[in-house]
């Protein structure tokens, strides 16, 4: 079992919809989870973060959090087509140093 | 532009030589991470700096890497001996010392290809 787990898409989504993207991970100790969006050829940017259960909202994004399941997603409301990109997942292993990401999930937003 | 810079950006050499890839963080942050990243995968760690102190290091490196943070600002990451296999993207992130405070930025890379 991988320690980040996250569907490699492609998602498609049509301009204007909502994307859900999701992430399972596997070690029960962990306390921080993160969203990076990374571009083709591009290093990964950080667009999330979320360190407690429930949902956290930042503009058209929104994370989510649910450890009793050890699940994190991350909507996209008004998907645009420059959301078109891999979302990365990320996770701190318990002792707060070791970070692990997931492989990511590429996101095409049609025009 | 996160403020984290890395030198060189691209590095081709061949198997068997050295190569030293150099992080500058952004300079308030004292906490810097080294990934390694191969295309279709997420960033791989390597090794986790505090400062000057390397706390962590991944047990997936073999003795052919090292890294270095001398003064606790910039950090190189030498490969001795390339292989074909260490072709990747090297990727160097920062964090602050905000406590409980997680969040990491990223420079641009250094790709590196071995042939």
């Amino acid at each position: 079992q991988k320690e980040v787990e996250q569907n490699s898409g492609p998602l498609s989504v049509p301009e204007g919809a909502i994307a859900s993207l999701n992430c399972t991970y596997s070690d029960r100790g962990s306390q921080s989870f993160f969203w990076y969006r990374q571009y083709s050829g591009k290093s990964p940017e950080l667009i999330m973060f979320i360190y407690s259960n429930g949902d956290k909202e930042d503009g058209r994004f929104t994370a989510q959090l649910n450890k009793a399941s050890q699940y994190v997603s991350l909507l996209i409301r008004d998907s645009q087509p420059s959301d078109s990109a891999t979302y990365l997942c990320a996770v701190i292993s318990p002792g707060g140093f070791k970070t692990i990401f997931g492989a990511g999930t590429r996101l095409f937003v049609k025009a | 532009d996160t403020g984290v810079s890395q030198d060189p950006r691209h590095k081709i050499t061949k198997r068997g030589q050295n190569v030293t890839f150099r992080c500058d963080p952004i300079s308030e942050h004292n906490r810097l991470y080294w990934y390694r990243q191969t295309l279709g995968q997420g960033p791989e760690f390597l090794t986790y700096f505090q400062n000057e102190a390397q706390l962590e290091k991944s047990r997936l490196l073999s003795d052919r890497f090292s890294a270095e943070r001398p003064k606790g600002s910039f950090s190189t990451l030498e490969i001795q001996r390339t292989e074909q296999g260490d072709s990747a993207m090297y990727l160097c992130a920062s964090l602050g010392t905000g406590q409980g405070h997680h969040e990491q930025y990223f420079g641009p890379g250094t790709r590196l290809t071995v042939t």
